[in-house]
């Protein structure tokens, strides 16, 4: 059964910081890994898709990386600002499904 | 991109009564649809997988006569929260299959009074 770890389990920064969030899970036998935004008391929005062959997408000010062999993803958020403030989540199916097993997520304040 | 919708968006009820939320695919086609709840400062865990034209395979722990799953075509699955509780309040999410990965509905907050 995949078991997906998110580090760190929040975080607080003045705006302008490069950010790193991580996203590590067990089974590496995966056909992608998803990024996802959740404002507070709202639905899930899409960040980025990784396929498995890839090893990283890009999206704006926002990176993410994938190392399969690892068991690691890394979401790289560049000169953050206050309204990048949400919970961040990674969601990896478990080897040979395509249903994704989410971590418990990194909430994200970026204060002005 | 693709797009899932849920209704209601959020519900209150008093206990003991049953809710339905649905939740449809508005520009693809989806033979499988997903019912997950996510409690506060939680994750999101998997309920249900909804299969179009059978029944739904419920997660361990998950009571199936009290979340009643329905996938009656193609664009639509819709779960019913039967005798509700106020342990039943709860953020809902579905999910369908898409053409490249899973797409998520905007959710469904229900509060049990």
């Amino acid at each position: 059964k995949q078991e997906v770890t998110q580090i760190p389990a929040a975080l607080s920064v003045p705006e302008g910081e490069n950010l790193v969030l991580n996203c590590s899970f067990t089974d590496s036998a995966i056909y992608n890994l998803q990024w996802f935004r959740q404002d507070p008391g709202k639905g899930l929005t899409s960040l980025l898709l990784i396929q498995s062959s890839q090893r990283e997408q890009t999206s704006g000010r926002l990176n993410a990386s994938l190392d399969k062999s690892s068991g690691r993803s890394t979401l790289y958020i560049a000169a953050s600002q206050p309204g990048d403030s949400a919970t961040y989540l990674c969601a990896v199916p478990s080897g040979g499904s395509y249903i994704p097993t989410f971590g418990r997520g990194t909430s994200l304040i970026v204060h002005p | 991109g693709a797009v899932v919708s849920q209704h209601p968006s959020w519900v209150i009820c008093k206990s003991g009564t049953s809710v339905k939320i649905e939740c449809r695919s508005l520009d693809f086609q989806a033979t499988t649809m997903f019912w997950y709840r996510q409690f506060p400062k939680q994750s999101l865990m998997l309920m249900a997988t909804s299969n179009e034209g059978s029944k739904a395979t419920y997660e361990q722990g998950v009571e199936k006569d009290k979340f009643l799953i329905n996938h009656a075509s193609l664009t639509l699955s819709t779960l019913t929260v039967t005798s509700a509780h106020p342990e039943d309040s709860s953020f809902y999410i579905c999910s369908a299959r898409g053409p490249e990965t899973q797409y998520f509905g905007p959710g469904t907050r229900l509060l049990v009074l």
